[in-house]
């Protein structure tokens, strides 16, 4: 069974530009979870979404926005980029009710 | 959720048994322990979890102590690929939330 994905990779911003990250959990899995993190901050959780409502959000400014489709598959977004928001973010799936959570290989955002 | 407390950093001996502390002394009757680990620049991998007992699965096994304050979990053989940033969470598994706080984590460098 596939993992969870994330696309892109790696991506190169500017500051003042915007950004969207996409996650594709694993087949079954309708809870998605986002966390960022950074060198100084570690991992940080951002916002979770389950049967395409936010269930859940962490202590980030309004620039962080997210969204989950029927298919579960989920986008965040980011408004306004600034240079700290330079990190990995990565996504994590699971099934409803589990105790693991599995997580992507992230997504490796520079702003420049 | 409760707070965890870990060493920043040990080392093993390829093939020894790898101990890794995690105190949680003001863990709550219903929030479990999970153990996460994160090799350089991979998303988190999920390990194995416990709420009173003991658990044992392939990849390692988990103590917790009787009054629940503390738990250690033990790789029995440590490999070269077991060099990771190791994460003990206390969650609360009764609610909807799915979201994991990570604290700093302990580095285990494990040495040929």
């Amino acid at each position: 069974k596939a993992g969870v994905t994330q696309t892109p990779r790696y991506l190169i911003k500017t500051r003042g530009q915007q950004v969207t990250l996409s996650c594709s959990p694993i087949s079954g899995h309708r809870s998605v979870s986002w966390y960022q993190q950074t060198p100084g901050q570690g991992l940080q959780f951002l916002f979770e979404y389950f049967s395409e409502t936010q269930r859940n959000k962490g202590n980030f400014p309004g620039r962080f926005s997210g969204r989950q489709f029927s298919n579960s598959r989920s986008e965040m977004n980011v408004s306004t980029l600034e240079l700290g928001d330079s990190a990995l973010y990565l996504c994590a799936s699971s099934l409803v009710g589990a105790h693991e959570q599995f997580f992507g290989p992230g997504t490796r955002l520079t702003v420049l | 959720d409760a707070k965890t407390t870990q060493p920043p950093s040990m080392d093993c001996a390829e093939g020894r048994a790898a101990n890794l502390p995690c105190n949680h002394s003001t863990i709550s009757g219903n929030e479990y322990v999970y153990w996460y680990r994160q090799i350089h620049s991979q998303g988190p991998q999920y390990i194995i979890h416990g709420l009173k007992n003991n658990e044992t699965n392939e990849m390692a096994s988990l103590i917790i102590t009787e009054d629940r304050k503390s738990s250690t979990l033990i790789l029995p053989h440590a490999t070269l690929r077991d060099t990771a940033v190791y994460y003990c969470i206390v969650r609360d598994s009764s609610g909807s939330a799915r979201q994991l706080t990570f604290g700093s984590g302990t580095q285990l460098t494990v040495l040929p």
